[in-house]
């Protein structure tokens, strides 16, 4: 089992919808959790970070954390065309080192 | 722009060769991770460097190896290279060595091995 998972989708949804992103992960150690946006052979942009616990919001964009169910949960409110890209979650160990799930391709149709 | 350059960009070598990537972080940062992005394995972290030592390590192969030099750059070397070394790499940087969050990504460099 992998350390961090996300579903590949890709996950299409109308622009304006709210688009849903969730990574489960295995290890209840950790404290931090990341979200990193990629575009097609691009970089990964930060796009939020979580404790382990509670809620994070910055405008469209608002990070969960469930530890029971050891969930990480993203959403995108008001999807626009150019959230279209990868959404990749990852969590952090001591030193910054982190680690990565799959990715879950996004498709915003116009 | 997220302010951590890589070079080159694209780089096309064949079998057996060596190359050297080259990474500055952010200004002030310094903390250096390197990266693999290949399509079967994700993104997967191969080495980290803190103001030129070595801090930590993940998946880096043997014919691999990385610095970090005074002026904070860092540069990953590959050697023997084979098919499956083809990927991108990314290089990212941090302020810190641990308790920060926000750790930046380059655009990265494109490495294919023919």
């Amino acid at each position: 089992q992998k350390e961090v998972e996300q579903d590949p989708g890709p996950l299409s949804v109308p622009e304006g919808a709210i688009v849903s992103l969730n990574c489960t992960y295995s290890n209840s150690a950790f404290q931090y959790f990341m979200w990193y946006r990629q575009y097609s052979r691009k970089g990964p942009e930060l796009l939020m970070y979580t404790y382990s616990s509670g809620n994070k919001e910055d405008g469209r964009f608002t990070a969960q954390v469930d530890k029971s169910s050891k969930y990480i949960s993203l959403f995108i409110r008001d999807s626009q065309p150019s959230d279209s890209a990868t959404y990749l979650c990852a969590k952090k160990a001591a030193g910054n080192k982190l680690t990565f799930g799959g990715g879950t391709r996004v498709l915003v149709k116009p | 722009d997220s302010g951590v350059t890589q070079t080159p960009k694209h780089l096309i070598t064949a079998t057996g060769q060596r190359v050297t990537l080259r990474c500055s972080p952010r200004s002030g940062d310094l903390s250096v991770y390197w990266y693999q992005q290949s399509l079967d394995q994700g993104l997967q972290f191969l080495i980290q460097y803190y103001n030129g030592e070595e801090r930590a390590k993940g998946n880096i192969l043997e014919r691999f190896s990385a610095q970090q030099f005074p002026d904070l750059h860092s540069e990953l070397n590959l050697s023997s290279l084979e098919l499956g070394d083809s990927a991108l790499y990314f290089c990212a940087s941090s302020v810190d060595n641990g308790s920060g969050n926000t750790i930046y990504f380059g655009e990265g460099s494109w490495l294919t091995v023919v």
